[in-house]
Order: structure tokens, then sequence, then C-alpha cells
């Protein structure tokens, strides 16, 4: 859907490991989203981009860095990996038409043992 | 979103109505979405509403009610593949939403019976 491939599909890690996942667009979609989902909690959002070197903060950013060096690539990056990241985390991005929606990635599987 | 309400489960017969509501409080409305969440797949978009009224799309109907914070999905003519989790997402401009970001729902599990 709007050509967004995650990657990997599926990890698992240790705790205190770096963790980087990967969000690829082919569609020149100005924002770009990360989110999580646990049971429970529904999709919360971590981190956005709304240009390339544009970020900002989500409802639950911390332990979480991103950087977009250019306008189809977005890295969700966990710095010390602990067992509260396991979670899916998909990627979205909107062309910030307001009738538009976001579409999302496939997601990534993340388990940190 | 801790301000978006739906049900948490709905169960509903194959070629029947169901309704699934969406309540949600924003200081700064910019529309109300719908998703759909087939289990281990991604989100994808259902509807689409901003002015208070019903939209139809096939099968599938949402309403918005701006005044009363509401709105619901009417899906009919239910089919087993309609089983799924509906995600209720609202833009709230309102909270220095620079990003234009999306609050969701919970969701709503539907399960479709034979």
């Amino acid at each position: 859907d709007a050509g967004i491939t995650q990657s990997p599909r599926h990890k698992v890690t240790e705790t205190g490991t770096p963790v980087t996942l990967r969000c690829h667009q082919t569609e020149n979609h100005r924002y770009m989203y990360w989110y999580r989902q646990d049971p429970g909690h529904g999709l919360r959002l971590i981190h956005y981009s709304y240009g390339v070197k544009d970020t900002d903060k989500g409802e639950v950013s911390d332990g979480y860095s991103v950087s977009r060096s250019k306008t189809e690539d977005f890295l969700l990056t966990l710095e010390s990996a602990t067992s509260s990241q396991t979670s899916v985390y998909f990627c979205a991005t909107w062309t910030g038409g307001s009738n538009q929606p976001q579409h999302f990635g496939d997601g990534t599987r993340l388990s940190i043992l | 979103g801790q301000n978006i309400d739906q049900p948490t489960e709905m169960t509903a017969t194959e070629g029947a109505i169901v309704q699934i509501n969406c309540t949600y409080q924003t200081s700064g409305f910019n529309g109300l979405f719908w998703y759909q969440q087939h289990a281990g797949e991604a989100p994808t978009f259902l509807s689409y509403n901003v002015l208070d009224g019903l939209e139809e799309k096939g099968r599938f109907s949402s309403f918005l009610s701006r005044s009363k914070g509401y709105s619901y999905l009417l899906l009919k003519e239910l089919q087993m593949k309609d089983s799924a989790s509906y995600l209720c997402a609202v833009r709230d401009l309102g909270s220095s939403n620079s990003g234009y970001a999306l609050n969701f729902g919970k969701g709503t599990s539907l399960l479709v019976t034979p």
C-alpha cells in the first residue's frame, strides 16, 4: 500500500542491544510516522517526520530515536532495547492532503528477550 | 488514544448489519478515519468524515456528528472476511500536532459467525 516497505519484518534480539528498523516509501509522501501496537493499547505514535531532517516526538518516544536523511527513508532506532519495547511496529506515510488517509506498511514484529 | 472510545469486541451473524460506535474528545477536530485491520496485517483505510453526515462506500458507511463527538461505522451484508479489528482515528490539531498525526482508539474486534 502506497509503496511502503518495512525491514526487517521479524526480529528477535536481546536486552541492551541496539536495533534499527527501516521504513522505505516510493510515493514521495512528505509525512512519515512510526507507531507501536500492543494489546490493550491500540496504535501509539512514537515519532514522526514532516520533511527531510524534520522530526518530532510522539506520545511514547522515550527510548527511541529517528532519522530522516532523505524523503524515502525513515529509520527508527532503539539505542538499548528493553523487554518493554517488544511490540509490533508500523510505519505510515501521508501526502499532507487533508482528505487523504495515512497508509501503513506491513509492520515489524520485534521481540526483545 | 485515551480520548477515543470504542467497544472492545462485537459479534454478528453473516448477512446481518453491524454498527460500531466511536466517541471522541478533541480541541481541534480535523477529520475522523476508520481503518480495518486483519490479524497479523497492516491497517487499511476504509472511510473518512470531516463534515456531519453519512458517507457511503459500498457495503460500508460511516457517520459523523461533530457536536456530539460521535461516529459510527456501519457494515451491511456481513461476510466472514469482515472478521477483523476496526480502528477509529481522529486528527486533532489542538495539541501542537505539527505532524498532523492520528490519535487511534484501541480498536473493536468484530467476529462474524455463520
